[in-house]
């Protein structure tokens, strides 16, 4: 059965250190999206690609976030510079397209700052 | 805007009895969908359960109902005969379906169920 893959699955840096997750889709999913779940919350939506090109990062805090999908596959989350209250579960998931009632989530990544 | 409220932080239920998961929702959008994830500690979340506004009869998958009432604004799930499996944390969750907002998901808080054997 076809997955979210994810990578790495948990990750721990120092505050003010680059760090970036990689997600790959289902293959043949045009509308990608990636989720921010602080501790205790539900999944928050940080940013959404309709194949190369970005439809929602209303929520992504845009000095330190970056996310990209150049080919329209598979997308990188980078953060710099890391910050404590950056400590989360950063979820990646996928869909054939927008519209579509199903959306298939990857393991997550945890990440730690210290 | 879009607001999910789940009330119960945490709840017990005994194997092999049926529990109800509560979840009420806010919304101006005219038809919407309303969906149920499960996340187990591994992180994963898992699909169990959609309903649609316009659907008319409530959403069944296995083991999972959706009890939808629309004047009430309340979307429960229902799991019946649960398994030690079943616990985990459960989101409830809504989108437009119109597209106004691109489809984002909005999730409450979740609730916490522990299966005791």
């Amino acid at each position: 059965e076809a997955e979210v893959a994810q990578s790495p699955r948990y990750k721990i840096t120092e505050k003010s250190q680059a760090v970036a997750f990689w997600c790959d889709p289902i293959s043949g999913h045009a509308t990608l999206y990636w989720y921010r779940q602080i501790l205790g919350q539900g999944p928050e939506l940080l940013v959404q690609f309709q194949d190369e090109s970005v439809v929602d990062d209303s929520q992504l805090p845009k000095d330190r976030f970056s996310a990209e999908r150049l080919k329209g596959v598979d997308s990188t989350l980078k953060i710099q510079p890391a910050e404590l209250g950056d400590s989360a579960m950063y979820l990646c998931a996928s869909s054939w397209r927008a519209g579509m009632n199903e959306q298939y989530f990857g393991p997550g990544t945890r990440l730690t700052v210290t | 805007a879009q607001k999910i409220t789940q009330t119960q932080p945490g709840m017990f239920v005994q194997e092999k009895e049926a529990v109800t998961l509560d979840c009420t929702y806010d919304t101006s959008d005219p038809s919407y969908g309303l969906f149920w994830y499960k996340q187990p500690s591994s992180g994963e979340m898992i699909f169990l359960i959609y309903q649609g506004s316009y659907d008319q009869q409530n959403a069944t998958e296995g083991r999972y109902s959706l009890n939808f009432q629309k004047a009430r604004k309340s979307a429960n799930l229902v799991i019946s005969a649960s398994q030690l499996g079943d616990s985990a944390m459960y989101f409830c969750a809504m989108r437009a379906l119109s597209g106004g907002s691109n489809y984002k998901l909005t999730f409450g808080k979740g609730t916490l169920l522990t299966v005791n054997p």
